[in-house]
């Protein structure tokens, strides 16, 4: 069955460190996302993906947050400068169509800022 | 904004037997979607079951089932003839009915233990 599927699984960094996760998406699903899980809260939308650009994105995804989808199988999830509060756990995930649809998740990218 | 309650951190039930989990939302919308995720110690998510707030007709998958008042704002979740792979995070989600805008807003989870 197809899934999606992150990399790394855990990541580590420093404070004031770039970090890029990365997705690859069920290869014939249009609309990609990401959302972040902080340890005990509720998951929350960050960006959705469609055609190359975003098409939503919440106000958590501000300046230092990028997506990128740079081939035709990857989406990347880059923060650019990374604090504290990003620790988080990061999940991708893709669906077919634009609504009424099942969304598809990763594992996710347990993400340690230290 | 759309908002997601899960008032239940922590429930148990007896394996074979049928527990209920709670989910209240709160939205302006009249056409949304609403959904059930479980996600396992494993971390992966897995859709468990959908409904349309158009349909009047409470959806069921196989041994999970939902209770939907649309004018309460309430969608519960049943499981029944509970088994020990139930055991994990349920997750509440809405997403609205509009095109473009088929993000899901999700409630804070409740941890289904199944005791053998």
């Amino acid at each position: 069955e197809p899934e999606v599927t992150q990399t790394p699984s855990h990541q580590v960094t420093q404070m004031g460190q770039e970090v890029i996760l990365r997705c690859v998406p069920i290869s014939n699903h249009l609309y990609f996302y990401w959302y972040r899980q902080i340890l005990g809260q509720k998951v929350e939308f960050l960006v959705s993906f469609y055609n190359n650009e975003i098409s939503e994105k919440s106000e958590i995804f501000d300046d230092q947050f990028s997506v990128e989808r740079p081939d035709g199988s990857n989406f990347t999830l880059k923060i650019r400068s990374t604090k504290l509060e990003d620790s988080a756990m990061y999940f991708c995930a893709s669906t077919r169509d634009i609504v009424n649809t099942e969304a598809f998740f990763g594992q996710g990218t347990r993400l340690t800022v230290v | 904004a759309q908002t997601v309650t899960q008032s239940q951190p922590e429930m148990s039930v007896q394996e074979a037997e049928t527990v209920t989990l709670s989910c209240t939302y709160d939205t302006s919308e009249n056409n949304y979607y609403l959904f059930w995720y479980k996600q396992p110690p494993s971390r992966q998510m897995i859709l468990v079951i959908r409904q349309e707030a158009y349909k009047q007709q409470n959806a069921t998958e196989n041994r999970f089932s939902v209770n939907f008042q649309k004018a309460a704002k309430s969608f519960s979740l049943k499981i029944s003839d509970s088994q020990l792979g139930d055991t994990a995070m349920y997750f509440c989600a809405f997403m609205r009915g509009q095109t473009g805008a088929n993000n899901l807003f999700f409630g804070t989870g409740t941890r289904l233990t199944v005791i053998p």
